[in-house]
């Protein structure tokens, strides 16, 4: 397994703005995974893309993915206080019994 | 969704006592869950792989003696913090990775916060 770096460590932002988060891993894959996690509780899975896409929409959110880089992003557009939260990328391999092990992650203070 | 439940949220235990916490898939079978722990404002540490019908496999550095590890069926899988020690306050939190997305989503647990007092 590998976990991702995600950068920077820490953004604050205005209600309203865009958020861009960035995470960089080392080997191949087959996809990266994007999780939140709000203060206390456990990761909740927000967006998957697979090594053969560019990018991909859900919501607010959109993800790229570049392989030759080794590198995603996830913007959060019109960003909300509810988006106050850490946010881990998951580079993986498939496989149920694969492990998904997690870096710093980003912590995104939205200010209302 | 997918959902896995994790049980107590939260425990508070005396020194020296065990404590043991819950994995349930519950709308899923995983023969597979993953144990972290998680320090204040720390990133999540993988602790084990629960492995179903046979031994965990433990990180390097986890003591396998004082975490242990039970994964009894296919929706199941359990913590025991064996002879607990302040140190070991922490938030646990399991994971499992749902078949139905190839493995690839995995879906976690609310955590549970352990203090030993």
């Amino acid at each position: 397994s590998q976990q991702g770096e995600e950068d920077p460590q820490a953004l604050s932002i205005q209600e309203g703005e865009n958020a861009t988060m960035n995470c960089s891993y080392k080997t191949s894959i087959n996809n990266l995974q994007w999780y939140r996690q709000n203060s206390g509780r456990g990761l909740v899975h927000l967006i998957l893309i697979r090594s053969n896409e560019r990018e991909k929409h859900s919501g607010r959110l959109r993800v790229t993915l570049d392989t030759s880089k080794k590198s995603s992003s996830l913007l959060i557009t019109a960003s909300r206080a509810a988006d106050t939260a850490s946010y881990f990328c998951a580079p993986t391999t498939t496989g149920a019994n694969s492990k998904l092990t997690f870096g710093k992650g980003i912590t995104l203070s939205v200010r209302p | 969704g997918a959902v896995v439940s994790q049980h107590p949220s939260w425990v508070i235990c005396k020194s020296g006592t065990s404590v043991k916490i819950e994995c349930r898939s519950l709308d899923f079978q995983a023969t597979t869950m993953f144990w972290y722990r998680q320090f204040p404002k720390q990133s999540l540490m993988l602790m084990a792989t629960s492995n179903e019908g046979s031994k965990a496999t433990y990180e390097q550095g986890v003591e396998k003696d004082k975490f242990l590890i039970n994964h009894a069926s296919l929706t199941l899988s359990t913590l025991t913090v064996t002879s607990a020690h302040p140190e070991d306050s922490s938030f646990y939190i399991c994971s499992a990775r749902h078949p139905g997305t190839g493995g690839a989503e995995a879906f976690f647990g609310q955590g549970t916060r352990l203090t030993v007092v």
